[in-house]
């Protein structure tokens, strides 16, 4: 089975923190992604990867970067958190031309 | 635009058959992919349509058609546990390695 793994489900952060959210997959994905998913307006990508250390921004990338320096991980960093960032952030992987994304369990940031 | 249309909500009773509709305006896209998410857990991959027809896994089915633009899935049986959101999704032929994400259905089996 596809193991996504986030590294926290819950985190409480404080405006103007740096975070970091962390995702491992363990199937040698080539594609890793980041969304974020809020009440009304599903799904949300953020950044994704097709390679390490290549990146591309998708829809909201405003206020994010990544990094990926293994193949395995993938980490989503917002620079000054803001309470606009409070949200579920989901992790998701899939190969190389893949048309089927695997998820993560989320992470509940909540930035007071 | 690029964008998947589903309706927000659904109520069917235990035991009968609903089906979750997924609209699209232009159909350049390698597949249609359906998505269940239960309240506070991660999207799971449910079906997957590269080809127009009709694709079953058990309970659930999932059905394409480029020529209508418009896919379903296709729950029977349904229970108690089935109370989700699900998602349709297409990876578009311009967009490189992404999913685009319809808004999500969710769906109330009640008693």
């Amino acid at each position: 089975d596809v193991k996504v793994t986030q590294s926290s489900r819950y985190l409480v952060k404080r405006t103007g923190e740096k975070v970091f959210l962390e995702c491992v997959q363990d199937m040698d994905h080539e594609n890793m992604f980041w969304y974020r998913q809020d009440p009304g307006l599903g799904l949300r990508l953020i950044y994704f990867s097709y390679d390490v250390k290549m990146k591309e921004k998708g829809d909201i990338p405003e206020g994010y970067s990544v990094s990926r320096e293994k193949k395995e991980r993938f980490s989503l960093i917002l620079e000054s958190a803001s309470t606009n960032q409070t949200s579920m952030y989901l992790c998701a992987s899939s190969p190389g031309q893949g048309n089927i994304q695997y998820f993560g369990a989320g992470t509940r940031l909540s930035v007071l | 635009g690029q964008s998947l249309e589903q309706p927000s909500e659904v109520t069917a009773v235990e035991g009968a058959i609903v089906q979750i509709n997924c609209t699209y305006q232009t159909s350049g896209f390698y597949g249609l992919s359906w998505y269940q998410q239960h309240d506070g857990g991660a999207p799971t991959f449910l079906s997957y349509n590269g080809l127009d027809g009709l694709e079953e896994t058990g309970r659930f089915s999932s059905f394409l058609s480029r020529s209508d633009s418009y896919g379903y899935l296709l729950l029977q049986e349904l229970q108690m546990k089935d109370s989700a959101s699900y998602f349709c999704a297409v990876r578009w032929m311009d967009s490189s390695y992404k999913l685009i994400f319809g808004s999500g259905t969710r769906l109330l089996v009640r008693p």
